[in-house]
């Protein structure tokens, strides 16, 4: 099976800015999670998804969103981005086969805010 | 906050075993013991859980005490590729509640 796999890998934007990543899940997968990974804070979680409802929120502000498509695909958005929001972003997807919880990692997008 | 405990960093001679001991005393009953480990950049990457009983795949090999409050990530032969953070989660199965990602431990595998 294919893994998790996101777009775009590396992504340069400037402050104020609106930038949508995307994620695509291990085929069956049903759940997909987004985490953001910076230095000062390590591995915070976002949201997750599960069929096309959110399922889960982290403590992040408004203007980080997301969705889910009916193939399971998901988006996430950034609006009027600011320096703080330069990180590695992740997306996880779980639920399917014997481990149906086990989370399963894409390579994440790089985001730079300028 | 993360709740589990895991040493900072370690060093681990290539070829020798690499013992990651984790700390997971307010473990509840219905918590799996989960290990992923990163490296550098990249998502990461699923390696090993379990529940009670110790464990062992291609990867790794999961040993849980008797009483659940720690546990010790086994890699039998470390090899360079090996060097990386670990991470050790404690996380209930079917709760739909997020990985809760602390510091890991450093391993540092050396030639």
């Amino acid at each position: 099976k294919a893994g998790v796999t996101q777009t775009p890998r590396y992504l340069i934007k400037t402050r104020g800015q609106q930038v949508t990543l995307s994620c695509s899940p291990i085929s069956g997968h049903r759940s997909v999670s987004w985490y953001q990974q910076t230095p000062g804070q390590g591995l915070q979680f976002l949201f997750e998804y599960f069929s096309e409802t959110q399922r889960n929120k982290g403590n992040f502000p408004g203007r980080f969103s997301g969705r889910q498509f009916s193939n399971s695909r998901s988006e996430m958005n950034v609006s009027t981005l600011e320096l703080r929001d330069s990180a590695l972003y992740l997306c996880a997807s779980s639920g399917g086969g014997r481990n149906t919880d086990t989370q399963y990692f894409g390579p994440g997008t790089r985001l730079t805010v300028l | 906050d993360a709740k589990t405990t895991q040493p900072p960093s370690m060093d681990c001679a290539e070829g020798r075993a690499a013992n990651l001991p984790c700390n997971h005393s307010t473990i509840s009953g219905n918590e799996y013991v989960y290990w992923y480990r990163q490296i550098h950049s990249q998502g990461p990457q699923y390696i090993i859980h379990g529940l009670k009983n110790n464990e062992t795949n291609e990867m790794a090999s999961l040993i849980i005490t008797e009483d659940r409050k720690s546990s010790t990530l086994i890699l039998p032969h470390a090899t360079l590729r090996d060097t990386a953070v670990y991470y050790c989660i404690s996380h209930n199965q079917g709760g739909n509640t997020p990985l809760v990602f602390g510091k890991g431990t450093r391993l540092s595998v050396i030639a």
